[in-house]
C-alpha cells in the first residue's frame, strides 16, 4: 500500500534572499534550544543555538529567535546561498532529552 | 578529530536477520545518543549513555532493539530479529559533559535495508 510520510513543510528562496524558517517546540521547560542542518545523505550538523532566558542570538549569517510565550523558535538566515539548500530541524533540550521537529526543507533557486 | 564513525554506512538484510550498527563517538565525548529517523516519524532518540552507562533507553521501540557501550570509544545498537518496519537510516551522536551546552555531533549515519 501507499505509504504516508511526514509532509516536510517546504520553503523555497531566491538566492540573496533572506530566509525564516518557523518551529513550534512543546515542553514549556525546555531550556535550550538548537537548530540544526542536514544535508541529503549526511547527518544533521549544529548550527547555532539559544538559552532560554535570551529571546535572541546572532551568528554568521544566521540568527535565532525564540518566543517562550507562544513556544515559538525561528531561524533567520541573510542572503541566502545554493548551499543552504538543506533540510532545517529544531530541537528542544530538557534534563539531555533533545527532541527534534519535523524539519523544513529549505530550497534556494539560483 | 574525524568525528563520529558509524559503521556501516548502509545494510541490506533480510527479515529475521540480526543487524549490528557501530559507532565511534568522539574521544573525550562522555555522552552517547542513538537515533533512529525515519519519513514517518522523524528523528527519534533511542537511548543515550553517560560514561558507558545507559541513562534512558525509553524510547528503544521493543526487546528486538539492544544497545550497548562497551568502552568509552565504542558503542552497538543490534536488532534481532530485523523487520522490514525497522528499516530506517540510525543516526549516533555524542557531546562532551559540561560543555556548558547540549550539542550533540552526528555521525553520517547507517542506512538499513530490511527486505
Amino acid at each position: 500500500g501507499e505509504s504516508v510520510g511526514l509532509h516536510l513543510p517546504t520553503l523555497s528562496v531566491q538566492e540573496g534572499d533572506n530566509s525564516i524558517i518557523n518551529c513550534a517546540y512543546s515542553n514549556s521547560a525546555s531550556d535550550y534550544f538548537i537548530w540544526y542542518k542536514q544535508e541529503s545523505g549526511k547527518g544533521p550538523q549544529f548550527i547555532i543555538d539559544i538559552r532560554s532566558n535570551m529571546d535572541k542570538r546572532q551568528g554568521q549569517r544566521v540568527t535565532v529567535l525564540l518566543n517562550k510565550t507562544v513556544k515559538h523558535l525561528s531561524l533567520q538566515i541573510a542572503a541566502t546561498q545554493p548551499g543552504d539548500s538543506a533540510v532545517y530541524f529544531c530541537a528542544e533540550n530538557y534534563n539531555n532529552d533533545m527532541r527534534f521537529g519535523a524539519g523544513t526543507r529549505l530550497t534556494v533557486k539560483p | 578529530d574525524a568525528g563520529v564513525i558509524q559503521s556501516p554506512r548502509h545494510e541490506v538484510t533480510e527479515m529475521g536477520q540480526e543487524v549490528t550498527l557501530r559507532c565511534k563517538p568522539i574521544s573525550g565525548h562522555d555522552y552517547l545518543f542513538w537515533y533512529r529517523q525515519t519519513m514517518m516519524r522523524g528523528l527519534e532518540l533511542l537511548i543515550y549513555f553517560n560514561n558507558n552507562v545507559p541513562i534512558d533507553d525509553s524510547g528503544m521501540p521493543e526487546d528486538r532493539f539492544s544497545a550497548k557501550m562497551p568502552n568509552a570509544s565504542f558503542s552497538t545498537l543490534k536488532i534481532q530479529p530485523s523487520e522490514p518496519r525497522d528499516s530506517a537510516v540510525y543516526f549516533c551522536a555524542s557531546r562532551r559533559q559540561g560543555s556548558g551546552a547540549n550539542v550533540l555531533t552526528f555521525g553520517a549515519g547507517s542506512r538499513l535495508t530490511v527486505l
